[in-house]
This record gives structure tokens, sequence and C-alpha cells, in this order.
């Protein structure tokens, strides 16, 4: 079975420093990671995908890179803002079209 | 496209009551999945069909949880006799598989109180 953890499960940062966030799977025999972003009381919004042949993705102040060999991957944040105040969530594509899911790191952006 | 439809968006229910939650997917999407979240346990996948036949529902709990998908624009998640542990927030995706990205677009959720 396929675990998704993420850590720290919560931290906090002044506005304009960069966010490192951290994603471990067990199982490398992935299709793909995808980064979600959730706020409080919504659904899950799709931030970036990388196919398991890929090793990073980039879509604006957001990157994300993907060791699959080490079960690893990490969603950078440039120069945080408060609107980047949400819950971020990992997932992992594997076996028959199974998504499985870190708990998530929630992240507060202080002004 | 308006995205993925969930209904209702809260229902507060007694226990024994059924409850029943709704979705509809994105208009192309062939698959589609049901997850629930709680702060326990995270992200669940409970049932997930593909081209409206269900592929993969070893994530439902027990008998009490039932999932239909009667066409490729409608599915229901039913819950008879609900129980407060089954107090969650219950998401449903679309997808379109063999896209190649496989990227999920998931539903504003239903969130559910049983008391």
């Amino acid at each position: 079975k396929q675990e998704v953890t993420q850590i720290p499960a919560a931290l906090s940062v002044p506005e304009g420093e960069n966010l490192v966030l951290n994603c471990s799977f067990t199982d490398s025999a992935i299709y793909n990671l995808q980064w979600f972003r959730q706020d409080p009381g919504k659904g899950l919004t799709s931030l970036l995908l990388i196919q398991s042949s890929q090793r990073e993705q980039t879509s604006g102040r957001l990157n994300a890179s993907l060791d699959k060999s080490s079960g690893r991957s990490t969603l950078y944040i440039a120069a945080s803002q408060p609107g980047d105040s949400a819950t971020y969530l990992c997932a992992v594509l594997y076996g028959n079209n199974r998504l499985a899911f870190g708990k998530g790191n929630q992240v507060v952006v202080i002004p | 496209d308006a995205g993925v439809i969930q209904s209702p968006r809260h229902e507060v229910t007694e226990m024994g009551q059924e409850v029943t939650l709704r979705c509809k997917p994105i208009s192309g999407h062939n698959s589609l999945f049901w997850y629930r979240q709680t702060m326990m346990r995270g992200l669940e996948l409970l049932i997930y069909f593909n081209n409206n036949v269900p592929i993969d529902d070893s994530g439902m709990p027990e008998d009490r949880f039932s999932a239909k998908m009667p066409n490729a624009s409608f599915s229901t998640l039913k819950i008879q006799p609900s129980e407060p542990r089954d107090s969650a927030v219950y998401f449903c995706a679309s997808s379109l598989k063999g896209s190649g990205a496989n990227v999920l677009t998931f539903g504003a959720g239903s969130r559910l109180t049983v008391l």
C-alpha cells in the first residue's frame, strides 16, 4: 500500500520568505505526482503535476521537484505572500489509477 | 464548464437517517472519484468509476455505503443508516483517464454532520 507523508504538518513564515514543503512516498512505482492547494472549507485545486519521467515542473512562483528513486518531492514557493496561506497536499498516482494523498502542510504566511 | 458540482454543500442529519450525496462531473471526463476527508485520516479514496463502471470500491468502509453512476453526468453516494463516525467532508472529483496527465478536478465538497 502506498503511504504518503508530508512534514511539517504546519508552518508559519514571514511574508517574503521562500517556502519549502516536503512530501515522501513509500512505493517509487508511481505514474505521476500532484501538488494541490486547499483553502478552508473549499475543495482542492491542482497546482502542479509532475510525470514520473520528469524531475521538476514550474508555474510562476511555484516549483516542484521529483526524485522518484528516493520517494521524495519538494514544493518551493518563492517570495511567499499572505494569499499563499492554505493547506498544500501532495498526491501520487499509482497502481490501477489510485491516487494516494498526504495529510497536507498547513501554511500561514504572516504579513 | 462549471467544474465538478456537488450537492448538498452541507447536511446535518440524525443517526440512522439515510444520506444521499450527489455529484455532476465535468463534461467529457470519464473517471469519477469519491473521497472522504477527516482531520484524523486525511483524504481517503472510497470508490472510483471509469466510464460509469465501478473499478475499485475497496475503500468503501462497509455495507452502509453505496455508490452509483447511472450515466456519465451523475453519481450518488448513499449512506444508510448513517452514524456519527460518518461525519466528514465528502469530495467528488473527475478526470480524463488516458489523457496522460490525469489531473483531478475536485468539487467543493459536501460537509456531513451526523448527530
